[in-house]
This record gives structure tokens, C-alpha cells and sequence, in this order.
């Protein structure tokens, strides 16, 4: 069975503090995706990336970077972490392929940042 | 992506069939409507997609309206474990980051 599994499932950091949420697919799939969720605003992307060490900065990336150093593995960070980051967090991969936009997504983090 | 317009809420009675309408009017020729759902606390779920014929598959069918402007999913015999909100995505050709929307919440009432 496919599998996207993200790191934490629940997650506690301090204002300024640098998080690290991980993603990892065994699907061998070439995209992988950062989306955050929130209340009212429904999923939104924050980074996605085709390839090994290629990025792509989705609809609201400012405060965030990723790293893909292998291609099963996506990590979303917070270089210092604010409040208004506190959301959840959803990893997604999916086929390379122009017509095949079906994403497999893990269970997600909630992050709170206090 | 195309944009799409879906009900905010929807109730339907536990074993009827459900229809989720969706409307996608500035939908291009070789651009695929696509339909997920997320249950409470997971991550969304990919449910069924399709181009201009209907579709059926295990969780759901598809009817997608000859001119393509509009289309509805139908889970035949809904249950319990269907209430989630139901996402409706017209992504554009050759674009493989999809945009989600607010998406219908569909509660199956007992």
C-alpha cells in the first residue's frame, strides 16, 4: 500500500525556534508537496518539488524553505518560528506526468507555535 | 488551475445516493476535473477524475456534462464514514501543483 508519512503527528515549538517537519513517500514518485491548512482558507501550497535538490515556491512561501536531498524525502522548515505559523501541515507526492495530478497525502502535523 | 465553484455545505440521509455538484465554466479542452474529499484530521484522499466521458470507480462515479462546463460526483449508497469535505480541482494542463479550494462539506446524516 502507498505510503506518505510525515514525522510528528502533533507538534510544540517556542516562538524564534527552527522546526524541521519531515516527509517521506515510498512510492518512489518524483513530485512532492508542502501544503498548510487552515480554518476558512481551505489548503494552501507552500512549496512543491519535481526532482533531488529542485524547489518551486507555491502560493505562500515567505517564511519557509524545504529541502530535497533524496527523493523519497521532503522536509518543510520554519528558519525561526512565528505564531501565525501555528496551522496544519500537509505532505503530499505524486507521479511526475502532466496529466496525472493525483496526490497521495500523509496524515499531517499540527504545529503550534506558543 | 481552473477556477471552480462547489456548495459551502450539503446534507444527504445515510444510504441515498449523494450528489456533489461542481462548476468549472473556464474549463479547457484537455484540462481534467479531479475530486478528493478529506475525512476529519487526515489528509485529503483522491476519489476519482475524468476528461470529458463519465467515470466509475470503487468510491464514486463522475458525470461530467457535454460541455464539460460542469460536473457532479456520486457516492450511490452514502454512509457515515462519507461526511468530509469534498474537493472539486480543475488543475491546468502541464501544471502538477493543485490548487484546493474550500471544497463542500457533506454531512451523512443518520
Amino acid at each position: 500500500d502507498v505510503k506518505v508519512t510525515q514525522s510528528s503527528r502533533y507538534l510544540v515549538k517556542r516562538t524564534g525556534e527552527k522546526v524541521f517537519l519531515e516527509c517521506v513517500q515510498d512510492m518512489d514518485h518524483e513530485n512532492m508537496f508542502w501544503y498548510r491548512q487552515d480554518p476558512g482558507l481551505g489548503l494552501r501550497l507552500i512549496y512543491f518539488s519535481y526532482d533531488v535538490k529542485m524547489k518551486e515556491k507555491g502560493d505562500i512561501p515567505e517564511g519557509y524553505s524545504v529541502s530535497r536531498e533524496k527523493k523519497e524525502r521532503f522536509s518543510l522548515i520554519l528558519e525561526s518560528a512565528s505564531t501565525n505559523q501555528t496551522s496544519m501541515y500537509l505532505c503530499a507526492s505524486s507521479l511526475a506526468g502532466t496529466t496525472n495530478e493525483k496526490l497521495f497525502f500523509g496524515s499531517g502535523t499540527q504545529l503550534s507555535v506558543l | 488551475d481552473a477556477k471552480t465553484t462547489q456548495p459551502t455545505s450539503m446534507d444527504c440521509a445515510e444510504g441515498r445516493a449523494a450528489n456533489l455538484p461542481c462548476n468549472h465554466s473556464t474549463i479547457s479542452g484537455n484540462e481534467y476535473v479531479y475530486w478528493y474529499r478529506q475525512i476529519h484530521s487526515q489528509g485529503p484522499q483522491y476519489i476519482i477524475h475524468g476528461l470529458k466521458n463519465n467515470e466509475t470507480n470503487e468510491m464514486a462515479s463522475l458525470i461530467i456534462t457535454e460541455d464539460r462546463k460542469s460536473s457532479t460526483l456520486i457516492l450511490p449508497h452514502a454512509t457515515l464514514r462519507d461526511t468530509a469535505v469534498y474537493y472539486c480541482i480543475v488543475p491546468n494542463f502541464g501544471n502538477e501543483k493543485l490548487t484546493f479550494g474550500t471544497g463542500t462539506r457533506l454531512t451523512i446524516i443518520p
